[in-house]
């Protein structure tokens, strides 16, 4: 079981939103530190989506972002598009272990 | 722009050794600012860590892999490795090295395609 929660799946259409949390299955999240997220079409290479909860590495498109509130971390697809359909990791460390979600994919109506 | 390539065995038996090689082309093993990692994906499953290694030689690892996991860097070569002993089935996944940028990101920058592993008698 990992350490950090995602939901399975989300799906919405073309040009709507979607969200995608990721939540410590147990204890305080500030014991992990800096949150990344992922996007991986399957049969190619993961590409970083977002570093340190918000930020973005140049080239990723701005409709990508990341947020966090409480004992969640988040992305949020803003103006969904027909690409944006694979699965999205998130990530984080405590002390020298790292730590990945599950998983969600994403599905575009 | 920085590249990496997994290459080893597809097909290894139950018992045996996975031995695995990521070549680095476009920028070097050897600076400060980075950690080399291996992360898999089995079947239907999510990601998972297995560890990192800096260029000097200083390793962490996954706590549930620790006892059947080596992972080795050769500056001469550009190159780090992982080996994981006595595989079973449960080992059977893509297998990717990734790039963990530790300066200011500190998240996986570049990743390698994976290759695939399968364990099977």
């Amino acid at each position: 079981q990992s350490a950090l929660t995602q939901p399975r799946s989300v799906s919405g259409s073309p040009g709507q939103s979607v969200t995608i949390s990721c939540t410590r299955s147990s204890g305080d999240v500030a014991d992990y530190h800096f949150v990344s997220w992922y996007q991986h079409h399957p049969g190619k290479a993961p590409k970083l989506l977002i570093f340190d909860v918000r930020e973005r590495p140049s080239g990723v498109p701005h409709r990508f972002s990341g947020s966090m509130s409480g004992n969640a971390a988040s992305l949020t697809i803003s103006g969904l598009q027909a690409e944006d359909e694979a699965d999205y990791y998130c990530s984080s460390y405590a002390g020298t272990i790292v730590f990945f979600g599950g998983g969600t994919k994403v599905t575009v109506l | 722009q920085l590249l990496l390539q997994e290459s080893g065995p597809g097909l290894l038996k139950p018992s045996e050794t996975l031995s695995l090689t990521c070549s680095v082309s476009g920028g070097s093993i050897s600076s400060s600012s980075y950690y080399w990692a291996w992360i898999r994906q089995s079947p239907g499953e999510g990601l998972e860590w297995i560890g990192n290694i800096y260029y000097s030689g200083i390793t962490y690892y996954n706590p549930s892999l620790k006892s059947r996991v080596t992972i080795s860097v050769d500056t001469s070569k550009n190159q780090f490795s992982l080996k994981l002993s006595s595989v079973t089935a449960g080992d059977t996944a893509i297998y990717f090295c990734a790039r963990r940028e530790m300066a200011a990101m500190v998240a996986f920058d570049y990743w390698g395609q994976g290759t695939l592993v399968t364990v099977s008698a």
